[in-house]
């Protein structure tokens, strides 16, 4: 069975630092990963996606995530953060053809 | 392009009312639909997946007598909570997914269901 987890449920990063999220999964076969990000109140915006081509994945908004085999994992990271990056983001696995399995999720506050 | 929207974007109702959530798919034909489930300060949670003209699959623990999906058409999926009751107030969010899409999943804006 597949599974998310997201080191971390609150996040805090200065406006300017890096921005590091934390996802690993667990897949039987080689997973479809995806960093989602949700606004309050609002539904979820795709920021980039894993679907076994380069495993280095640039997204929207300047983000970026490394899909690392030998570790499990598919970390967000974006080199510079702004105040409107402050949201929560969700990592996600899927098998193709299956559900998608969401993370808990992680709240990014951005310090000004 | 994929676009989905979901209708109403909130809505309150009464205790023991029933109450329909729609979800469209704007700009693309929808094969596959899901319907999640977010509590405050929660992650998602799948409740069913319907495909277009076949019963909804529903995921361990939800009540299909409920939770109503019919997904009629290639762009329209409804969600209907029946008798609904406070603790069925939640934010629900749709998504939809194409057979030409590959394994991405197109999501709504939700709807935030308050049950007095």
């Amino acid at each position: 069975a597949q599974s998310v987890t997201q080191l971390g449920s609150h996040v805090s990063v200065s406006e300017g630092a890096l921005v590091l999220l934390r996802c690993n999964y667990s897949s039987s076969v080689p997973p479809y990963l995806f960093w989602y990000v949700q606004y309050p109140n609002q539904g979820l915006q795709l920021l980039l996606k894993y679907t076994s081509a380069a495993t280095l994945v640039k997204g929207i908004n300047g983000f970026e995530a490394e899909f690392k085999k030998s570790e499990t994992s598919f970390h967000l990271t974006k080199p510079s953060a702004h105040m409107s990056d402050a949201a929560e983001y969700f990592c996600a696995v899927t098998e193709y053809g299956n559900k998608l399995v969401f993370g808990a999720g992680t709240i990014l506050r951005v310090k000004s | 392009g994929a676009v989905v929207s979901q209708h109403p974007s909130r809505v309150i109702c009464k205790s023991g009312t029933s109450v329909k959530i729609e979800c469209r798919s704007l700009d693309f034909q929808a094969t596959t639909m899901f319907w999640y489930r977010q509590f405050p300060k929660k992650s998602l949670m799948l409740m069913a997946t319907s495909n277009e003209g076949s019963k909804a699959t529903y995921e361990q623990g939800v009540e299909k007598d409920k939770f109503l999906i019919n997904h009629a058409s290639l762009t329209l999926s409804t969600l209907t909570v029946t008798s609904a009751h406070p603790e069925d107030s939640s934010f629900y969010i749709c998504s939809a997914s194409s057979s030409g899409g590959g394994v991405e999943q197109y999501f709504g804006p939700g709807t935030r269901l308050t049950v007095t």
